[in-house]
């Protein structure tokens, strides 16, 4: 299994405006998923892009996918408070290939 | 009623002392796992297991033995705590015959303090 990095690790940004977090990873994927977790709560799954995908809406989630950079980026719009999370990706080449997560972005929105 | 629930929420031990973390799941997941979570060092896999007879190793298992009594159960033992098993510990199951085969659900979580 193959870890993504998250970058950057922390991020700070006025509610209302849109967040951007990004996850590199290093080689070729089936699919790859963000998660959130909220303080010392389970992580949640937020949305999957699968590789032949370049990008993906869910409500005010949008996630691109670049497999020639071997990046992904998770965009968050009009930003709230209960935005205030720690985000992770998780690259997968599918298949019995458990998930790696790494240390993530932690993310706060400012009232 | 939650998905996929851990027991005890909170445990405080001493060293050398024996442990059991305990994960339900109703959602009728074969496959298992078991994380810890530090403060800066993300989630890192103790022991997954794909069916009721399966038991895998993961990243960092040393210390730990894991028991899976049914489909639905999956336990995490320390044999011997130690405080450098103090952590967050989460429980979370996926379903390889789903959409997206490899969505992890996972537990609240448990809050260990090994003194």
């Amino acid at each position: 299994s193959q870890q993504g990095e998250e970058d950057p690790q922390a991020l700070s940004i006025q509610e209302g405006e849109n967040a951007t977090m990004n996850c590199s990873y290093k080689t070729s994927i089936n699919n790859l998923q963000w998660y959130r977790q909220n303080s010392g709560r389970g992580l949640v799954h937020l949305i999957l892009i699968r590789s032949n995908e370049r990008e993906k809406h869910s409500g005010r989630l949008r996630v691109t996918l670049d497999t020639s950079k071997k990046s992904s980026s998770l965009l968050i719009t009009a930003s709230r408070a209960a935005d205030t999370a720690s985000y992770f990706c998780a690259p997968s080449g599918g298949g019995n290939e458990k998930l790696t997560f790494g240390t993530g972005t932690r993310l706060t929105i400012i009232p | 009623d939650a998905d996929v629930t851990q027991t005890p929420r909170n445990r405080i031990t001493k060293t050398g002392k024996r442990i059991m973390l305990e994960c339900s799941q109703t959602k009728g997941h074969d496959r298992m796992y078991w994380y810890r979570q530090d403060p800066g060092l993300g989630l890192r896999l103790i022991y997954y297991s794909f069916d009721v007879k399966d038991i895998n190793k993961g990243e960092i298992s040393d210390g730990y033995s894991v028991s899976r009594q049914a489909q639905a159960k999956f336990s995490l033992s320390l044999e011997s705590a130690i405080p450098n098993q103090t952590a967050l510990y989460f429980c979370a199951t996926s379903d390889p015959l789903a959409v997206s085969y490899n969505e992890q659900f996972f537990g609240p979580g448990t809050r260990l303090t090994v003194l």
